[in-house]
């Protein structure tokens, strides 16, 4: 069955530092790859979307990687801020079935 | 504030009891989705509506039901309780149907808690 992995344990970094997150997933073929962030007790917030023939995406301090062959996506978040503090979800879908599969989510703390 | 709203905001019933939720889409948005997040599940997508028309399915379970109105305000039905039914569910809207095109803006959730 389709699969997304996310590091399930939480990222703790320094103020300033590059916050790098992975999503793996297996059996799926995704059309397209998002990164939410998610603050405790509230909604996803789209922050990304890359497509299956984009290598690398930017928007401001954030950088997605997607790799089709490894079956894996890098996120990360440059200069990073305790305000960057939130737990960041990867989500796959395919066009057509507009059917979005989410991973679990990893906590990221940045320390001041 | 992203726009969409979702009542009510917390909701207490017991197992065997149906309720109802509901979610106001971003004006000019046509598609809903709903989602239900639970601890040991994570986000999972239950369905969408496109302009009052099914547009996809996920994993919803045969006693949950959602519709979309003229208006473009949707509910979800969730009947004959369990205790594991017990999770927050989510509303998001976007313009259009593709969600691979149109971003998808959530709403604050409702907590339904189920005893």
């Amino acid at each position: 069955s389709q699969k997304i992995e996310q590091n399930s344990e939480a990222l703790n970094i320094q103020e300033g530092k590059t916050a790098t997150l992975t999503c793996n997933y297996t059996n799926y073929s995704p059309a397209y790859l998002q990164w939410y962030r998610q603050d405790p007790g509230r909604g996803p917030v789209f922050l990304l979307l890359i497509r299956e023939n984009e290598k690398e995406k930017r928007k401001e301090r954030l950088k997605v990687t997607f790799d089709t062959t490894l079956k894996q996506s890098l996120f990360h978040i440059t200069a990073s801020q305790p305000a960057d503090s939130a737990t960041y979800l990867c989500a796959l879908g395919n066009t057509g079935g507009f059917k979005t599969i989410f991973g679990a989510g990893t906590r990221l703390f940045v320390k001041a | 504030d992203s726009g969409v709203t979702q009542t009510p905001k917390h909701l207490i019933t017991a197992t065997g009891q149906r309720v109802t939720l509901r979610c106001s889409p971003r004006s000019g948005d046509l598609s809903v989705y709903w989602y239900q997040q639970s601890l040991d599940q994570g986000l999972q997508f239950l369905i969408q509506y496109y302009n009052g028309e099914e547009r996809a399915k996920g994993n919803i379970l045969e006693r949950f039901s959602a519709q979309q109105f003229p208006d473009l305000h949707s509910e979800l039905n969730l009947s004959s309780l369990e205790l594991g039914d017990s999770a927050l569910y989510f509303c998001a809207s976007s313009e259009g149907s593709d969600p691979s095109y149109n971003e998808q803006f959530f709403g604050p959730g409702t907590r339904l808690t189920v005893l």
